[in-house]
């Protein structure tokens, strides 16, 4: 059964650092793509970021050059580090798993999230 | 920026038809995704590539796409079907993870 299970969200000041992790169960992370989606409260989803399966990244140009997506063979786990955060990155963080059919992404399982309030 | 339009809220009562709508100007071309959103819980996957139902989900999920309008239909919606929905695609350059606005369905 596939499972992914998000935490390290909380509270920080703006300007910060926060890294967020999703464990993964049921399939391998570094064989799959994997992303991070976030939600604002009440509002949409926003795809923020993605990791193919050959490592390669790419960005929503509202985090590109503050947040990095990695993941960790050993321990089966896709991470977000998120740097100088912002009033306007508070959301719940959600990862899910993308497969790639039809020349078209999509996601297919995803997490429960983790809450990030950026406040001071 | 490539826009997924849905109306912001639809209501029916238990057992009847609910139609939720999303207008993309690619959707003719690429294939629709929707996504069922409960109140605190995470999204899931009701259909895939326009109307494709993945295991689990229940057969009164259904999806169709025509010209450039793709609909999610439940057929005898239920109280259990009260969330928000949303649709998912890829625009005409092939840039993807485009989600609509969002549609609340109330069933009551």
């Amino acid at each position: 059964e596939v499972q992914l299970v998000e935490s390290g969200g909380g509270l920080i000041q703006p300007g910060g650092s926060l890294r967020l992790s999703c464990a993964a169960s049921g399939f391998t992370v570094s064989s799959n793509y994997m992303s991070w989606v976030r939600q604002a409260p009440g509002k949409g989803l926003e795809w923020v970021s993605v990791i193919y399966g050959g490592g390669s990244t790419d960005y929503a140009d509202s985090v590109k050059g503050r947040f990095t997506i990695s993941r960790d063979y050993s321990k089966n786990t896709l991470y977000l580090q998120m740097n100088s955060l912002r009033a306007e990155d508070t959301a719940v963080y959600y990862c899910a798993r993308v497969r790639y059919s039809s020349s078209q992404y999509y996601f297919d399982y995803w997490g429960q999230g983790t809450l990030v309030t950026v406040s001071s | 920026s490539y826009e997924l339009t849905q109306p912001p809220s639809v209501s029916v009562s238990p057992g009847q038809t609910a139609r939720i709508t999303c207008s993309g100007d690619a959707l003719p071309k690429k294939y629709a995704y929707w996504y069922q959103q409960k109140s605190g819980q995470a999204p899931v996957l009701v259909i895939y590539e326009d109307s494709k139902r993945p295991s689990g989900i229940p057969e009164r999920f259904s999806g169709s796409s025509s010209g450039t309008m793709a609909t999610l239909t439940i057929s005898g919606a239920q109280v259990e079907d009260e969330a928000d929905y949303y649709c998912y695609s890829t625009d005409s350059s092939g840039n993807p993870w485009v989600f609509g606005g969002g549609t609340k369905l109330t069933v009551l």
